[in-house]
């Protein structure tokens, strides 16, 4: 069973471009949860998400950021017109619907942008 | 409000020594508890939890216990080794789905 997958790993990109951040969960898990860490501070909550339904949004950006978690295909978390501040490691989770409070998390990607 | 503050690191420690590293929590509610460790290039994985005041979470070694007095969720193990270098981050979560991290403390064992 293989575990949380997020790709790319890296991504560069110059200010004023789109990153498109994907997970994909692990199998049987249809909750998403998206987290930031900036340099030198812990993961912050960005949005939490089930099939095609968003269901806690409080930590996003109210600007610039989306995230979505289609009935089929990754959950993407996109952000535009990019700024040097969304540098950061952008974290996925998963975890099933009948357990809460357990988490499991991917690799996660680096966003830089120059 | 939630959050969570944590023992800033790095930390060096040499082969065999004891380890604690300090994690204290703000919660409105009443949280469960969690240590995360993560190493080089991978994801956060659970280490421990603890669910209720006065639990105690172990794994591997490593043990922390539920402080509702103190507000308190320290971990400790009695002799680290080199491959318990890594990066760990103290978490609380009340509902299940948003969980607050700490910054994350960066344990390097040496031999």
């Amino acid at each position: 069973n293989a575990g949380v997958m997020q790709n790319p790993r890296h991504l560069v990109r110059r200010r004023g471009q789109e990153a498109r951040l994907r997970c994909s969960p692990m199998k049987g898990h249809s909750h998403v949860y998206w987290y930031r860490q900036l340099p030198e501070e812990g993961l912050k909550f960005m949005v939490y998400l089930q099939k095609e339904n968003i269901i806690d949004e409080s930590g996003m950006p109210k600007e610039r950021f989306s995230a979505e978690f289609p009935k089929e295909g990754p959950s993407i978390l996109r952000i535009q017109q990019v700024v040097r501040g969304d540098s950061a490691a952008y974290f996925c989770a998963s975890s099933p619907p009948s357990v809460q409070g357990r988490q499991f998390f991917g690799p996660g990607t680096r966003l830089t942008v120059l | 409000g939630n959050s969570v503050t944590q023992m800033e690191g790095p930390v060096t420690l040499s082969e065999e020594a004891f380890l604690t590293i300090n994690c204290t929590y703000t919660a409105t509610g009443y949280p469960s508890l969690f240590w995360y460790v993560q190493y080089p290039g991978e994801g956060l994985q659970l280490l421990l939890k603890a669910t209720k005041a006065d639990d105690k979470g172990s794994n591997k070694g490593f043990e922390a216990t539920y402080r509702k007095e103190t507000t308190s969720f320290h971990l400790e193990k009695g002799s680290v080794q080199v491959s318990d270098s890594a990066v760990y981050f103290c978490a609380l979560s009340e509902t299940g789905n948003q969980f607050y991290f700490g910054t994350g403390t960066s344990l390097t064992v040496i031999p």
